[in-house]
């Protein structure tokens, strides 16, 4: 079973808008973290947002948030005031709990084109 | 401070050779991951090293891929008899230690096997 799952392949959002990157995740470990991670075509991940399953409060990194939603098993990514820099793939990825050597599992990407 | 750097950045090899792909990931950094990203596979899991224990390599797509960690620092990964399916982007990441939750990544290698 697909563990996190990006819905939406592809997206565009009209520069200084806000867009949301859809990110579902499933999993019975009661410790784990989130992470969303940018690609620009250079091919280097970047890392952009953390949030731990015990966070109380949804993960904010200058424009970027995260919007999490535990019971929904849900972990949107919100970039506000969009920038053509932003145009990049955007993975959302799960580290679960101890004994699993924390290894990132990634989903599919959601590919974001800012039009000018 | 530097970040995670891989050598080389770019390889073409023949069906059937050996390469070997280096990381160095950040300075004090002690757990070290590699990764795969192809576009059939997405991006997927190959090996974890955390200071002298041993590895985790569940992920080792088989056992032509091999990986050692010399020094608890720079780490080799090398793929004996290369076949065509073995074409991807090659990733590394180090994280602080295996709690600390960010792991950073390195450039990567792209790999293709002719």
């Amino acid at each position: 079973a697909q563990k996190i799952t990006q819905t939406q392949p592809g997206m565009f959002v009209q520069e200084k808008e806000a867009v949301t990157l859809d990110c579902t995740y499933d999993t019975s470990d009661p410790s784990y973290g989130l992470f969303w991670y940018k690609q620009p075509s250079s091919g280097e991940m970047i890392f952009l947002i953390y949030q731990g399953s015990y966070d109380q409060q949804n993960a904010t990194e200058g424009r970027y948030s995260l919007n999490f939603q535990k019971a929904r098993k849900s972990a949107n990514l919100v970039i506000s005031a969009s920038q053509l820099g932003d145009s990049a793939m955007y993975f959302c990825a799960m580290r679960e709990g101890r004994g699993s050597s924390y290894k990132l599992i990634f989903g599919s990407g959601t590919r974001l084109l800012v039009r000018p | 401070g530097a970040g995670v750097s891989q050598s080389p950045s770019n390889k073409v090899t023949e069906k059937g050779k050996d390469v070997e792909l280096r990381c160095d990931p950040i300075s004090g950094h002690t757990a070290l991951y590699w990764y795969r990203q192809s576009l059939g596979q997405g991006l997927e899991f190959l090996i974890y090293f955390q200071g002298n224990s041993a590895p985790d390599k569940s992920g080792l797509p088989s056992d032509r891929f091999s990986a050692e960690r010399t020094g608890g620092s720079v780490s080799t990964l090398t793929i004996q008899r290369t076949q065509q399916e073995d074409s991807a982007v090659y990733l590394c990441a180090s994280s602080l230690a295996p709690m600390q939750e960010t792991q950073y990544f390195g450039p990567g290698t792209r790999l293709l096997v002719l």
